[in-house]
C-alpha cells in the first residue's frame, strides 16, 4: 500500500514537501517514482530514485526545483518541491517502480494521489 | 526526447474488439506497459513487458509490440472497460520514463 500526504494550496514560487508511506512490501528492494496528472490531462512521470538512493532521475521541467529522496528504515518516499509554478498543479502519485533496474515491470502499485494547487 | 503517440479516442461496440496503438521510434526494442484509468481513480497496470498480464487482469486484455507500434487489444469489450488508456516505456537514452498522451476508450 502507498499513501501520499502533504498536498495543498501554495503560492507561485513557494515550496511543498510530499511524502509517501509504503507498507506491505519490501520498500528497500524497489525503485520508486512520482507521477503527476494535471486536471483533465495525461500522466507525466516526474522523478524516480534507486533502491539505495544512489541514482535519481527527473523530468526536465522539474530539474533543479524538485528533489526526490527516500528513507528505507521508515519506508518513506519524499518529493521536495520548490519554485512552484502554476503548471506544477496536479495530482501527484507515489508509485512502485522497478525491482531489477531493467524497468520491465511497469508501475504495479499506485497511491491514491495528493492534490497540489499552485495559485495566488 | 522519446515520444509515444496514441490516438486521442477509440470507440467500440460492446462485445467487439478494441485496439489501441502506441507509436514510437523502434518501440519494438523497448518494454511497453499499459495502464487503465477510470475517472477519479489512480491508474491500474493492465499489461507489462509488452504482453504480460498482472494477476487479476482479465485474459481479454492482451498486448503486442513490434517495429514502431505497440498495441493493446481488448477482446469482448464490456461497458466497464470504458476508460483512459496510457502506454509507457523506459527511455534508456535519457533515463526517463515516458507516457503516451492517452486514449479515451468509449463503449458505444
Amino acid at each position: 500500500q502507498l499513501v501520499e500526504s502533504g498536498g495543498g494550496l501554495v503560492q507561485p514560487g513557494g515550496s511543498l514537501r510530499l511524502s509517501c508511506a509504503a507498507s506491505g512490501f519490501t520498500f528497500s528492494s524497489y525503485w520508486m517514482s512520482w507521477v503527476r496528472q494535471a486536471p483533465g490531462k495525461g500522466l507525466e512521470w516526474v522523478a524516480n530514485i534507486k533502491q539505495d538512493g544512489s541514482e535519481k532521475y527527473y523530468v526536465d521541467s522539474v530539474k533543479g526545483r524538485f528533489s526526490i529522496s527516500r528513507d528505507n528504515a521508515k519506508k518513506l518516499l519524499s518529493l521536495q518541491m520548490s519554485g512552484l509554478r502554476a503548471e506544477d498543479s496536479a495530482v501527484y502519485y507515489c508509485v512502485r517502480d522497478s525491482y531489477g533496474g531493467d524497468f520491465v515491470e511497469g508501475f504495479d502499485y499506485w497511491g491514491p494521489g495528493t492534490l497540489v494547487t499552485v495559485s495566488s | 526526447s522519446y515520444v509515444l503517440t496514441q490516438p486521442p479516442s477509440v470507440s467500440v461496440a460492446p462485445g467487439k474488439t478494441a485496439r489501441i496503438t502506441c507509436g514510437g521510434n523502434s518501440i519494438g526494442s523497448k518494454s511497453v506497459h499499459w495502464y487503465q484509468q477510470k475517472p477519479g481513480q489512480a491508474p491500474v497496470l493492465v499489461i507489462f513487458y509488452d504482453t504480460d498480464r498482472p494477476s487479476g487482469i482479465p485474459e481479454r486484455f492482451s498486448g503486442s509490440n513490434s517495429g514502431n507500434t505497440a498495441t493493446l487489444t481488448i477482446s469482448r469489450v464490456e461497458a466497464g472497460d470504458e476508460a483512459d488508456y496510457y502506454c509507457q516505456v523506459w527511455d534508456s537514452s535519457s533515463d526517463h520514463w515516458v507516457f503516451g498522451g492517452g486514449t479515451k476508450l468509449t463503449v458505444l
